[in-house]
């Protein structure tokens, strides 16, 4: 079974903290999302990156950097967390093989609060 | 442009009835179309995808959904609902950059005793 794990499942922080949230698979994946997920907006795709130091920017990166050092891992930063910025966060993984028909593969999410 | 619409923020059916979780698409190309669950403070499982061929894909826990090409719609179905359905639904399509989901906002489904 295809393993995603993130780092923490809740986290509290105070506004201007720099945040990090990790996320591993096992599963050598090539490509490794960022989403966050509020209430009535579904998944936004903040980042993704479809190997080793590279990454591409999704819908609302604005406030986030992504670093990709190992396949396996894949670092959501917040450089300077804000109260807009609470949310749940969850990291997915795909392998690039099978194209469009490969599901993703989701971790169990972290619960940020900026206070 | 690539999107997913689930118009129905909340559904509720008694358990032992059939349920149905709406989903309507657009999609440049061939649709690629996915259902996920999401139970409280978890992350989605997969639940069943539409690729090619049948228009009726069965998926886990007894889930189905019913690809109709004409009204750009993949409703999920389940003959008869458990109350451990209670869950959050989500719908996807894949766009042509394959590598980006499009979701939709997702639909609770609550399932009475």
């Amino acid at each position: 079974d295809v393993k995603v794990t993130q780092s923490s499942r809740y986290l509290v922080k105070r506004t201007g903290e720099k945040v990090f949230l990790e996320c591993v698979q096992d599963m050598d994946h090539e490509n490794m999302f960022w989403y966050r997920q509020d209430p009535g907006l579904g998944l936004r795709l903040i980042y993704f990156s479809y190997d080793v130091k590279m990454k591409e920017k999704g819908d609302i990166p604005e406030g986030y950097s992504v670093s990709r050092e190992k396949k396996e891992r894949f670092s959501l930063i917040l450089e300077s967390a804000s109260t807009n910025q609470t949310s749940m966060y969850l990291c997915a993984s795909r392998p690039f093989s099978g194209g469009q028909q490969e599901t993703q593969y989701f971790g169990p999410g972290t619960r940020l609060l900026v206070l | 442009a690539q999107s997913v619409a689930q118009p129905e923020d909340q559904v509720n059916v008694a358990e032992g009835n059939p349920l149905t979780v709406k989903c309507t698409y657009s999609v440049s190309g061939n649709p690629y179309l996915f259902w996920y669950v999401q139970y409280p403070n978890r992350g989605l499982q997969f639940l069943l995808k539409y690729i090619t061929g049948d228009n009726l894909v069965k998926g886990s826990y007894g889930f189905e959904a019913e690809f109709n090409k004409s009204q750009t719609s993949f409703h999920l179905k389940k003959p008869s609902a458990l109350v451990s359905d209670s869950a959050l639904y989500f719908c996807a399509v894949v766009g042509y950059n394959f590598n980006k989901f499009y979701f939709g906002s997702g639909t609770k489904l609550n399932v009475k005793p």
